[in-house]
């Protein structure tokens, strides 16, 4: 699986601004991926998925890019707000089995 | 929907004793359960699967005789660490997957400290 980063990369967004939070994967036989939110002390909640014969997904001010070329994946978020401050992680299935690997993370800082 | 419950919501113990952690389905059944760990500023590592009536199976590192799953039910399953040590405290999540559905449900989790 992919390896756990050891520290958690932070990403410091304005109130109103758009948010960009980025994963790289690492097995092209991936054929499913998500992303969670975690807040502190909480279970990941799902935000949205995209499978991979598909490039784009959007959601209600979230849209997934999937990029299979370069093993790219990234979640935008608009108009981010105080409430989306959490640590964001990517998750990939591969083909045929039914286990999730996460990410390493990235937190998200939204200042007012 | 999917609701996934963990209890306790935390938990300390003394180092040598054991404690056991129940993650529940509450609106679905579900065949397939996964444990993970998260050290502090970490992602989550998968520990085991759980399938209904079956053992477990364990990933790479993860001792099986120290982490103990049952899964006796289409909407239990349980993590029982033994003879905890203080390196064991993590915060530990279940997830559920419903069948025929790609995603996972997490629970909202469960702090182990190790005293």
């Amino acid at each position: 699986g992919e390896s756990v980063g050891l520290h958690l990369p932070t990403l410091s967004v304005q109130e109103g601004d758009n948010s960009i939070i980025n994963c790289a994967y690492s097995n092209s036989a991936s054929d499913y991926f998500i992303w969670y939110k975690q807040e502190s002390g909480k279970g990941p909640q799902f935000i949205i998925d995209i499978r991979s014969n598909m490039d784009k997904r959007q959601g209600q001010r979230v849209t997934v890019l999937l990029n299979k070329t370069v093993k790219h994946l990234s979640l935008q978020i608009a108009a981010t707000q105080p409430g989306d401050s959490a640590v964001y992680f990517c998750a990939e299935k591969l083909r045929g089995y039914s286990t999730l690997t996460f990410g390493k993370g990235t937190m998200l800082l939204v200042s007012p | 929907g999917a609701v996934v419950s963990q209890h306790p919501s935390w938990v300390i113990c003394k180092s040598g004793t054991s404690v056991k952690i129940e993650c529940r389905s509450l609106d679905f059944q579900a065949t397939t359960m996964f444990w993970y760990r998260q050290f502090p500023k970490q992602s989550l590592m998968l520990m085991a699967t759980s399938n209904e009536g079956s053992k477990a199976t364990y990933e790479q590192g993860v001792e099986k005789d120290k982490f103990l799953i049952n899964h006796a039910s289409l909407t239990l399953s349980t993590l029982t660490v033994t003879s905890a040590h203080p390196e064991d405290s993590s915060f530990y999540i279940c997830s559920a997957r419903v069948p025929g559905v790609r995603e996972q449900y997490f629970g909202p989790g469960t702090r182990l400290t190790v005293t």
